[in-house]
């Protein structure tokens, strides 16, 4: 049972868009920032987002990132059949003093 | 561009000690940012294991009861992973990584190692 809530799958036609979510709560999304990560099998995770918004040098823009609450989201845009892998959010929790990651969202390109 | 990669046995028996280490190239440990261990078991998510700094302080997942060791050897620019009294539940992908702090952003990963609990 992951702190981090996200949905086991989510999928869409090549081009299209997809938002995948991330729930959490007052200690860990609430109070930090939040990352997300791009996992193909047999790779290392790959960095998309960080500090909720913020795309490192070489991620496309069709990469976006935002936080309410206790909720953050990645956003996908002109899907390619290369996005197919699974999606990760992850931050810090302040009362457990611990780094926590969602169980992952399995994107599916149709 | 900073590379990691991790090292040690692929295989280790039940109620033993698994030990990794992971190798930083490009970047020195000294220089700051926290070193991290996650995990991802067959068909389930990542894991945060623990990290530790410099200077050797250290958070670590109290999940994992007490188990882990993490520690740095800056001459090396190298950070270990003990988990002791393993079980078949620890078998996983165990990956290193460089930490911005105590934050949830991990920007620089090795490529995983594998690691099986055998009976």
């Amino acid at each position: 049972q992951s702190v981090l809530t996200q949905p086991p799958s989510v999928s869409a036609a090549p081009g299209q868009k997809v938002t995948i979510t991330c729930s959490g709560s007052s200690s860990n999304i609430g109070d930090n920032d939040v990352s997300w990560y791009q996992h193909l099998p047999g790779t290392a995770p790959k960095l998309l987002i960080y500090d909720n918004n913020e795309r490192p040098s070489g991620i496309p823009d069709r990469f976006s990132g935002s936080k309410s609450g206790t909720s953050a989201t990645l956003g996908i845009t002109g899907l390619q059949t290369g996005d197919e892998a699974a999606y990760y959010c992850g931050t810090w929790d302040s009362s457990l003093s611990i780094a926590v990651f969602g169980g992952g969202t399995k994107l599916t390109v149709l | 561009q900073v590379q990691l990669q991790e090292s040690g046995p692929g295989l280790v028996k039940a109620s033993e000690t698994l030990s990794l280490t992971c190798t930083v190239s490009l970047y020195s440990i000294r220089s700051g940012y926290y070193w991290g261990w996650i995990r991802q078991p067959p068909g389930k998510g990542l894991e945060w294991i623990g990290s530790i700094y410099r200077g050797g302080n250290t958070f670590d997942n109290p999940s994992l009861k007490s188990r882990v060791t993490i520690s740095v050897d800056t001459s090396k620019n190298q950070f270990s992973l003990r988990l002791t009294s393993v079980t078949a539940a620890d078998t996983a992908v165990y990956y290193c990584a460089r930490q911005k702090g105590t934050t949830g952003k991990f920007d620089y990963w090795g490529q995983g190692a594998l690691v099986t609990v055998s009976s």
